[in-house]
């Protein structure tokens, strides 16, 4: 069975703060990691992908892959009110056409 | 370039009705996904088709369905409603390889009364 964890929440932070959300996998040959964002009432949007051990990074947010660890996680700097949503990760492993997600971190920018 | 299309946005249903749900996904994706989302459960997968053919299924009652046209468009089905199906059932269309990401579409609201 694979787990695709994530804490549910919710994740408060001041604006201008750094947000980080974490996620960790059971697979050890999960391959490809995707960060998606949901808005209450709406659906998931994709937001990065990572492939590779270390860092990507796409303006305001970054995602950290550790495969040796089985976690990955996601920095949004200057977190702004708009950012206020559920971050769901989701974990594909090798030869999968289906990825595995996690139940999301909700997360909370507070002026 | 035009994202994943589903339709209807909304529906209501009554008890032991049935409905059928609509997606066309983006152009030049062939894999299309099918997703049961409620507040308690997460992300629940349907299944999953390419090509036409059922390729992975989740753990849903035979109750669920769905089928692929030739031009990838994709379909739903949910025959004698529960009021525990009420939900928001997402597709997500994604390239045939095992590390492309799946990009959803708005969704259909499902409400059971």
């Amino acid at each position: 069975q694979k787990e695709v964890e994530q804490n549910s929440g919710p994740l408060s932070v001041p604006e201008g703060a750094i947000a980080s959300l974490n996620c960790t996998y059971s697979d050890r040959g999960s391959q490809s990691f995707f960060w998606y964002r949901q808005y209450s009432g709406k659906s998931p949007e994709l937001i990065m992908s990572i492939y590779s051990n270390g860092d990507k990074e796409d303006g305001r947010f970054t995602a950290q892959l550790n495969k040796a660890s089985q976690y990955v996680s996601l920095l949004i700097r200057d977190s702004q009110p708009s950012d206020s949503a559920t971050y769901l990760c989701a974990v594909k492993s090798g030869g999968s056409y289906i990825p595995t997600f996690g139940r999301g971190t909700s997360l909370i920018v507070h002026p | 370039k035009a994202g994943v299309t589903q339709t209807p946005r909304y529906l209501i249903k009554t008890r032991g009705q049935q409905v059928t749900l609509s997606c066309s996904p983006i152009s030049g994706h062939r894999s299309v996904s099918w997703y049961q989302q409620t507040p308690g459960q997460g992300l629940q997968f349907l299944f999953e088709y390419f090509s036409e053919t059922q390729r992975n299924k989740g753990n849903f009652p035979g109750r669920f369905s769905g089928r692929q046209f030739s031009n990838s468009r994709s379909e739903m089905n949910v025959s004698t409603l529960e009021l525990g199906d009420s939900a928001l059932y997402l597709c997500a269309s994604s390239r045939d390889s095992d590390n492309q990401p799946q990009h959803f579409g708005d969704g259909t609201r499902l409400s059971i009364l």
